[in-house]
């Protein structure tokens, strides 16, 4: 099956920190989503991003589909934005895989 | 506001019993989804539906079911509950496939 491999595994970084998360799958796949999950433990959807770039707010994805590889930029990090990070592939059936995400620790 | 949720939040119970975990969607989506959260091994597909009356196993089935007779509803069933269902169970759904899944809030389950 699908491998999913994302790194760093654990990131700390000061409030105002920009930083990039990295998510690396091992065959084609035609759905793809981060998702955040926040330290109460509801997990958001943050972009559904097969391909291509999208934005929202500080946040941005950018999937390179044909590379296998996608990359989440969290700008002028907050507090907020602490918690575990999570890509998911799949392919048209909706069933998503999942990495072991990244532990995200934004401090004051 | 349309929303998932997941009933119980918490529930403790004993091995050898039968356990069922709800999911209400009110987005009238055709597709949801159970997955489960362990340290270690992230987030795993339990089952998944595509409409009422489809069922489909996922990667980690072994031990659960699931019934769909209606748009809104996908309740989890563990026939007899074992300890290494000891877990954080997840429901998601989403319009088309493929497409953004949202999730509801969990329900921790202890087995003892």
């Amino acid at each position: 099956g699908i491998q999913v491999e994302q790194s760093p595994p654990d990131l700390i970084l000061q409030e105002g920190a920009n930083s990039t998360l990295r998510c690396n799958f091992s065959d084609s796949v035609n759905n793809l989503q981060w998702f955040h999950q926040n330290p109460w433990g509801q997990l958001i959807n943050l972009f559904y991003i097969p391909s291509g770039t999208k934005q929202n707010g500080r946040l941005s994805a950018t999937t390179v589909a044909t590379e296998r590889y996608s990359l989440l930029y969290i700008s002028s990090s907050q507090t907020t934005d602490s918690g575990v990070y999570f890509c998911a592939v799949g392919g048209n059936t909706g069933k998503l895989i999942f990495g072991q995400g990244t532990t995200l620790q934004v401090k004051p | 506001d349309a929303e998932i949720t997941q009933s119980p939040r918490h529930k403790i119970t004993e091995t050898g019993r039968q356990v069922t975990l709800a999911c209400h969607q009110t987005w009238n989506h055709n597709n949801m989804f159970w997955y489960r959260q362990d340290l270690g091994h992230g987030l795993r597909l339990i089952h998944y539906s595509y409409g009422v009356q489809d069922t489909n196993k996922g990667e980690v089935s072994d031990g659960y079911s699931v019934s769909r007779s209606n748009t809104e509803d996908l309740p989890l069933t563990l026939e007899s509950a074992a300890s290494s269902q000891t877990s954080v169970y997840f429901c998601a759904s989403s319009r088309g496939l493929p497409d953004t899944q949202y999730f509801g809030p969990g329900t921790r389950l202890t087995v003892l």
